[in-house]
């Protein structure tokens, strides 16, 4: 089946730095990709639809200046941590639908954000 | 606006014994698609099966069902001969046609006991 990874996997920094995390589709082209944020115990939010080639489309009560989104090429996809606080420690999920295929939406096994 | 509903927060159920979990949803777009996954505690998230609001037959896939019931909305798991390592989250979640974003229920622990 199609694999999308994430990098990193764990992070754990200081307060106030910012936080790159990088989502790839293995080995499909993925014309839209999506970041999810999970809390303890919590469903999945969707947090922003990532289009390759244009803006980030983010859901109501997600900062766009806080989480910066770069959907580069049709296989890779960032989500940006600006000025990381505590209460942005999460559990963050990247998924990516496979072009063409609606059935599909495949996801990235999470990066864990610790920020202290 | 599109909505999805776990009314079960937790299930025990005896190993090798069959499990439904619930799923009921809402939404105006006449096509969409729903969708089930399976987390561990690994964090990942699986998937498990689709189901299109026009197909006409319930999806399977091994050991996995989905009773897919369009004018009571609502889209049941069937896991069938249940097995240790089911136990784990499951999550319902829904795509509707206007946009590509999915959204997910508040899903269900399930515990398979020995």
């Amino acid at each position: 089946g199609a694999v999308v990874s994430q990098h990193p996997s764990w992070v754990i920094c200081k307060s106030g730095t910012s936080v790159k995390i990088e989502c790839r589709s293995l080995d499909f082209q993925a014309t839209t990709m999506f970041w999810y944020r999970q809390f303890p115990k919590q469903s999945l939010m969707l947090m922003a639809t990532s289009n390759e080639g244009s803006k980030a489309t983010y859901e109501q009560g997600v900062e766009k200046d806080k989480f910066l989104i770069n959907h580069a090429s049709l296989t890779l996809s960032t989500l940006t941590v600006t000025s990381a606080h505590p209460e942005d420690s999460s559990f963050y999920i990247c998924s990516a639908r496979e072009w063409g295929r609606r059935e599909t939406q495949y996801f990235g096994p999470g990066t864990r954000l610790l920020v202290l | 606006a599109q909505k999805i509903t776990q009314t079960q927060p937790g299930m025990f159920v005896q190993e090798k014994e069959a499990v439904t979990l619930d799923c009921t949803y809402d939404t105006s777009d006449p096509s969409y698609g729903l969708f089930w996954y399976k987390q561990p505690s690994s964090g990942e998230m699986i998937f498990l099966i689709y189901q299109g609001s026009y197909d006409q037959q319930n999806a399977t896939e091994g050991r996995y069902s989905l009773n897919f019931q369009k004018a009571r909305k609502s889209a049941n798991l069937v896991i069938s001969a249940s097995q240790l390592g089911d136990s784990a989250m499951y999550f319902c979640a829904m795509r509707g046609r206007r946009d590509d974003k999915i959204i997910f229920g508040k899903g269900t622990r399930l515990h398979i006991l020995p």
